[in-house]
This record gives structure tokens, sequence and C-alpha cells, in this order.
């Protein structure tokens, strides 16, 4: 079956800089879907992604798909404390749109 | 109102025990999903509801037992449960399943099996 393997699982920021987290699938993906979970909280939809190459911006954030539709990553410019959580890509496997959630990217920011 | 809502927040119950968890949806949504996430770990699907219907099963031990009375409302019924049940229990819906299907996850109930 699909195996989406989702790298750094910890990242450690210090406040102010700039990180990204990647998303890897074996297979071609119809598209992407990217959650934020902070602590304590439930997974937060953020951005959908399905077309190769895509990428679109929120604020910070910039999320890109791959041109092959195999690969998504999130980059996230001058960190702040609000954006600790953790981050999750979730492709849809199926016809259904069943997601299939990557381990998650645990984000930590330091003053 | 984008908001899925989610009773009990918390939850303890004995092994003996039969309980309940409901989720409760006014989007106009007709899909809508039961997921269980441990510790650090991702969300991990039980349960797809289309149209009021069960879609899919993720091979879910019949202990738990999902229901849906109707298109705004889903249940999730426990019974015998172990040990290792104990999970955050996510309720979430979407318009529709299908690739264009985002989901809105309810804040979920913390379910702790003794």
């Amino acid at each position: 079956g699909q195996q989406v393997m989702q790298i750094p699982q910890y990242q450690h920021v210090q406040e102010g800089e700039d990180f990204t987290t990647y998303c890897n699938s074996s297979t071609t993906l119809s598209n992407i879907q990217w959650y934020k979970q902070r602590p304590g909280g439930h997974p937060v939809f953020l951005i959908q992604l399905v077309k190769s190459g895509e990428v679109k911006k929120q604020k910070r954030l910039t999320f890109q798909f791959g041109e092959a539709k195999k690969n998504s990553s999130l980059h996230i410019t001058a960190t702040q404390t609000t954006d600790v959580g953790t981050y999750f890509c979730a492709p849809a496997t199926d016809s259904w749109g069943k997601l299939q959630f990557g381990a998650g990217t645990q984000v930590v920011v330091t003053p | 109102d984008t908001e899925v809502t989610q009773t009990p927040k918390h939850l303890v119950m004995g092994m003996t025990n039969k309980k309940s968890l409901k989720c409760e949806q006014h989007m106009g949504h007709r899909a809508m999903y039961w997921y269980k996430q441990k510790a650090k770990k991702p969300p991990e699907l039980m349960f797809v509801y289309s149209y009021e219907k069960l879609s899919i099963n993720e091979s879910v031990p019949s202990r738990f037992s999902p229901e849906c009375p109707n298109s705004s409302l889903l249940n999730l019924h426990l019974h015998a449960l172990q040990p290792e049940d104990s999970a955050l229990y996510l309720c979430a819906s979407s318009q529709d399943t299908g690739l264009a299907g985002t989901q809105y996850f309810g804040p979920g109930t913390r379910l702790l099996v003794l």
C-alpha cells in the first residue's frame, strides 16, 4: 500500500528562524492536505494541494507539491511561538478521499 | 457554523462498562469519520459514514460499534474495551467523500480504559 514518510519527526526552532518539513510518497498522489495540531488540541486543516508543482502561501507558510506529485513540503519563515504544534501531511489514498496521515513533524519554538 | 462538537471531553471506563461517544455537526456535511489517536502518533481512521451509511470499516474490533442516527449525528458505542484502547477519539466531517474532502475535526474525547 501507499507509504508516506514525513521528515523530520521533530524540529526545534529558534524564534525568527525558518524551517521546512517534508512529506515523501512512494507512489504518485492525487492530492495532499496539510493539518496542524496544537498541543492538547485537534487537527486543523491548513491547505490542500492538487496540481503538479503547485505552490500556495498563507502568510508565513509556503506549501509546495512536487512536479511528480510524489512529495510535498511546508516551509515556515520567521517562526513564531504560535507555530508550535505538530504538522501532518495527509495524502488522499483512494477515490473515497481516505486520508493517510504522515507521522507528523513536532515543532518546538524557543524564544 | 464550522464546528464539530464531541461529548464527553473526557471519559474513564472499566473494561466491563458500556459507554457511547457522541459527535455532531451542523455544516450540512454528508461524510463523517471516526479516528483514533494515540499519544505522539497520527490519527488512524476507524470508520467512514457517507450519507448516513457505513462506507469504510478499517478492520476495527467489534467492541467498537459506530452508529449514524441522522446526517448531523455520529455515535461510537464502546463495550468491553481493553486498556490499550485508551486514546483520543476524534470525529471529523467533510462535505462529501472524495478527493476534495477537507475534513473538519472535533476536539475529541480522551478515553481512559482501566
